[in-house]
């Protein structure tokens, strides 16, 4: 059991459609990250939220846009996506950031893009 | 940028067999933590090491940092199949709120 939760846990979309991936957390971690990870690759980080606020942009292109409305939530807006954009988003949170706090992941989003 | 590298790349023992993977990075990390993914699922946290020369067990789960906190590993001592999935070691540098994931091993177990 997981207790960070995605959804969808499926999605296809074509290249001009726009969706949103969302995560949720209730353990009180203030730190939430988007990772994007590819088959047998390890998990790349995307965007790390800390209290809210963006504090790092792994330099992903503009047509993936993170939301923080809160401190429990975090969404992934996706615009305009390539087929190379196909792969395994991961939702992770940990109590702080730095510092080595694990981090706890969700169970991803499996994203196709036709 | 920060490199982490992982061998072996892949590893496939027969139960009760024992299994490391090495982790290795470009740069002094100030610590490392040790993730494990099943297929099919997401990274699961298993330990973190901060200190020089550091030696962490967990049952039959050895881990330990080098004394340059450049390089670490992971020592499972006779292998079951419920350990079968990716091995990732993950490495912070300074206060970084980053985690760079290593390269991973994935570790096949069989009777």
């Amino acid at each position: 059991d997981t207790e960070v939760t995605q959804t969808p846990k499926h999605l296809v979309m074509g290249m001009t459609n726009k969706k949103s991936l969302k995560c949720e957390q209730h353990m009180g971690h203030r730190a939430m990250y988007w990772y994007k990870q590819k088959a047998k690759k390890p998990p790349e980080l995307m965007f790390v939220y800390s209290y809210e606020k963006l504090s790092i942009n792994e330099s992903v292109p503009s047509r993936f846009s993170p939301e923080c409305p809160n401190s429990s939530l975090l969404n992934l807006h996706l615009h305009a996506l390539q087929p190379e954009d196909s792969a395994l988003y991961l939702c992770a949170s940990s109590q702080a950031r730095g510092l080595g706090q694990p981090q706890h992941f969700g169970d991803g989003t499996r994203l196709s893009i036709l | 940028g920060q490199q982490v590298m992982q061998i072996p790349q892949y590893q496939h023992v027969q139960e009760g067999e024992d299994f490391t993977t090495y982790c290795n990075s470009s740069t002094t990390l100030s610590n490392i933590q040790w993730y494990k993914q099943r297929p099919g699922g997401h990274p699961v946290f298993l330990i973190q090491l901060v200190k020089s020369g550091e030696v962490k067990k967990q049952k039959r789960l050895t881990f330990q940092f080098g004394e340059a906190k450049k390089n670490s590993s992971l020592h499972i001592t006779a292998t079951q199949t419920t350990d079968v999935g990716t091995y990732f070691c993950a490495g912070r540098t300074g206060t970084a709120s980053k985690l760079t994931f290593g390269t991973g091993t994935r570790l096949q177990v069989t009777l």
